[in-house]
């Protein structure tokens, strides 16, 4: 079976610290991964996608893939209160047409 | 605006009723989904639809069923609903770009309370 862990925290930062959220997944074929933040009470919401070994930077976001090691990771730059939510990980392979999510990872930014 | 909606935004129902969720995106996409996200923030696939295909995870009970009248809505259908339906149930659709797949947009979410 297809899965996607993370680890679900809380994960406590201060204000301006880096976050960093960790996630690995058990299948293979793979090819693209995604970053989704959720508030609470609200829908995911896509703030990263990575198809390729290496890093991808966009703002304050920067996305981690090793497809060896089946390891992706989100680092968070200059972590303001406002990032604080879960972070869903999530995987698919193109053929499937379909996303596996992690549980989730709570991160709470303190001020 | 394009989007990604959802009606009802609640619904809460008694056991063994019948209910529907309805969905609609107007951004162009091919293909839509249904998930149910649990009470321990767990997000699971339920359905992808297109036009072509539908594929159902085989965990779904056969009392949910997707409905699809055009490219643009899904519709899910529950029959006998019980208690551990209760869930918040998130729509989404995504394009497909160049036979890669694509990002996913959701739609805000119907939280269902069966009673």
């Amino acid at each position: 079976q297809k899965e996607v862990e993370q680890n679900s925290g809380p994960l406590s930062v201060p204000e301006g610290a880096i976050a960093s959220l960790n996630c690995t997944y058990s299948d293979r074929v793979s090819q693209s991964f995604f970053w989704y933040r959720q508030y609470s009470g609200k829908s995911p919401e896509l703030i990263m996608s990575i198809y390729s070994n290496g890093d991808k930077e966009d703002g304050r976001f920067t996305a981690q893939l090793n497809k060896a090691s089946q390891y992706v990771s989100l680092l968070i730059r200059d972590s303001q209160p406002s990032d604080s939510a879960t972070y869903l990980c999530a995987a698919s392979s193109g053929s499937a047409r379909q996303l596996t999510f992690g549980s989730g990872t709570q991160l709470t930014v303190l001020p | 605006d394009t989007a990604v909606s959802q009606t009802p935004k609640y619904l809460v129902t008694q056991m063994g009723n019948d209910k529907s969720i309805k969905c609609e995106q107007n951004l162009g996409h091919d293909t839509m989904y249904w998930y149910k996200q649990d009470s321990k923030k767990f997000l699971k696939i339920m359905f992808s639809y297109n036009n072509k295909e539908l594929i159902i995870n085989e965990t779904v009970p056969n009392r949910f069923s997707p409905k699809s009248p055009d490219k643009a809505h899904l519709n899910l259908h529950i029959n006998s609903l019980e208690l551990g339906d209760s869930a918040v149930y998130f729509c989404a659709s995504s394009p497909l770009t160049g036979g890669v797949f694509g990002e996913q947009f959701f739609g805000p979410g119907t939280r269902l309370t069966v009673l």
